[in-house]
């Protein structure tokens, strides 16, 4: 079956605009999560969905940053006036569950963004 | 909070054995992910431990040692394919991996 998706694969925006990037993770999962990778450095956590439950949020950066994830499906992560800093590639991964002990990740390619 | 350490970059040379080391520190831990990621793509699953010793898969081997937040991957016989970056992750209370900085791994003849 399909993996994870993420679309755009590549986007390059103006600082200050708003961007949004989206996630289609496998079907079946319950869990999915978004990262964001620098340049030579670790995924950094972002937000994490599981299920029906209200969202861990605790990886945002900033208010600027905002997800959702619509039918427990597709996700959307929007981040609102850009700054340069804000350019990384942002991954999606999903799992088939989020608890339990073993819960391996399936990652998407990621969408680079640019912010000028 | 969770603390991950493993050498930025190794090197070694096709054939040869190299093992990457991961130290952590966290206050829960439920289990401990190795994944490969290749230079613009995304990471893939290599291994998961979530006791102590050894979990052998082909090439690849990964140890825990849980009293000292100790663990590595053995990558044997190795090709020029092996040339990624290897990220160690861990599992805590919440369930949401932490990942390390990634190790990146250079394969020469």
């Amino acid at each position: 079956g399909a993996g994870v998706s993420q679309s755009p694969s590549n986007k390059v925006t103006e600082k200050g605009k708003d961007v949004e990037l989206r996630c289609d993770p496998i079907s079946g999962h319950t869990a999915l999560y978004w990262y964001r990778q620098s340049l030579g450095q670790g995924l950094e956590f972002l937000i994490y969905f599981q299920g029906n439950s209200a969202p861990d949020k605790s990886g945002l950066p900033s208010d600027r940053f905002s997800a959702e994830r619509t039918g427990g499906s597709v996700s959307t992560l929007t981040i609102q006036r850009t700054q340069q800093e804000d350019s990384a590639v942002y991954l999606c991964a999903s799992s088939s569950t989020g608890t339990g002990a073993y819960n391996e990740q399936f990652f998407g390619p990621g969408t680079r963004l640019t912010v000028l | 909070g969770q603390n991950i350490d493993q050498p930025t970059e190794m090197t070694a040379t096709e054939g040869a054995i190299v093992q990457i080391n991961c130290t952590y520190q966290t206050s829960g831990f439920n289990g401990l992910f190795w994944y490969q990621q290749h230079a613009g793509e995304a990471p893939t699953f290599l291994s998961y431990n979530v006791l102590d010793g050894l979990e052998e898969k082909g090439r690849f081997s990964s140890f825990l040692s849980r009293s000292k937040g100790y663990s590595y991957l053995l990558l044997k016989e190795l090709q020029m394919k092996d040339s990624a970056s290897y990220l160690c992750a861990i599992t805590g209370g919440s369930y949401i991996p932490t990942f390390g900085r990634g190790t990146s791994l250079i394969v020469h003849p």
